[in-house]
């Protein structure tokens, strides 16, 4: 069965600081799909990013970076520079393999609360 | 480019009524799916559909019932709710795979 743990329920920084939220994941599948949403206040999922499991290449955009690491089945996400907006909770997810629409199902961590602080 | 339309935003609902939540989305999009969202679970899948046709469905019991109609819109249906069924309900549409889900802002559910 698939699985996504992050284990940081809850992370409060001062602005400015850098922040790295954690994901582990579980999968049986050769190819999988792992995803990075935000849920500020207003309550709908922000897409932030899409990576498969043939690509390992970290990704850099902006002041969000990721690293992806299948060797410790892991897809952590770095805010640098954090700022009061980030402030959100953020998900990390796991799909089987996709079909030409996309996702069938997305299985999701239990989300870290992240606050920053001016 | 309008977004995933969820209505209603908020309802309130008495044990034992059911309740239709509706969803609009994105123009072009023909997969739908549906989660739901609760302190103590979490986010679980209930169900997605693609071109009217249910492909996958979550581990809830049959009073969460879904269906799409031929313009992808879509309905998720709860009958006789329980107070554990208060929660948002959130729905998400799918252009293709390069893209992932867009959500819509969700229907908050309270069960009174």
């Amino acid at each position: 069965a698939q699985k996504v743990t992050q284990a940081q329920t809850e992370i409060s920084v001062v602005e400015k600081e850098d922040v790295t939220l954690d994901c582990v994941y579980e999968t049986r599948d050769t190819t999988y799909y792992l995803f990075w949403y935000k849920q500020p206040p207003s309550g709908e999922l922000v897409f932030l990013i899409r990576r498969n499991s043939f690509d390992e290449q970290n990704e850099i955009s902006g002041r969000y970076s990721w690293n992806f690491q299948k060797s410790t089945s892991s897809f952590n996400f770095t805010i640098t520079a954090s700022q009061v907006v980030d402030s959100a909770v953020y998900f990390c997810a796991l799909s089987e393999a996709m079909t030409e629409e996309g996702a069938q199902k997305l299985v999701f961590g239990q989300g870290t609360r992240l606050t920053i602080n001016p | 480019k309008a977004g995933v339309t969820q209505t209603p935003r908020y309802l309130i609902k008495t044990r034992g009524q059911q309740v239709t939540l509706s969803c609009s989305p994105i123009s072009g999009h023909r997969s739908v799916s549906w989660y739901q969202q609760t302190p103590g679970q979490g986010l679980q899948f209930l169900f997605e559909y693609f071109s009217e046709t249910q492909r996958n469905k979550g581990n809830f019991p049959g009073r969460f019932s879904g269906r799409q109609f031929s313009n992808s819109r879509s309905e998720m249906n709860v009958s006789t709710l329980e107070l554990g069924d208060s929660a948002l309900y959130l729905c998400a549409s799918s252009l293709d795979k390069s893209y992932g889900y867009t959500f819509g802002s969700g229907t908050r559910l309270t069960v009174v």
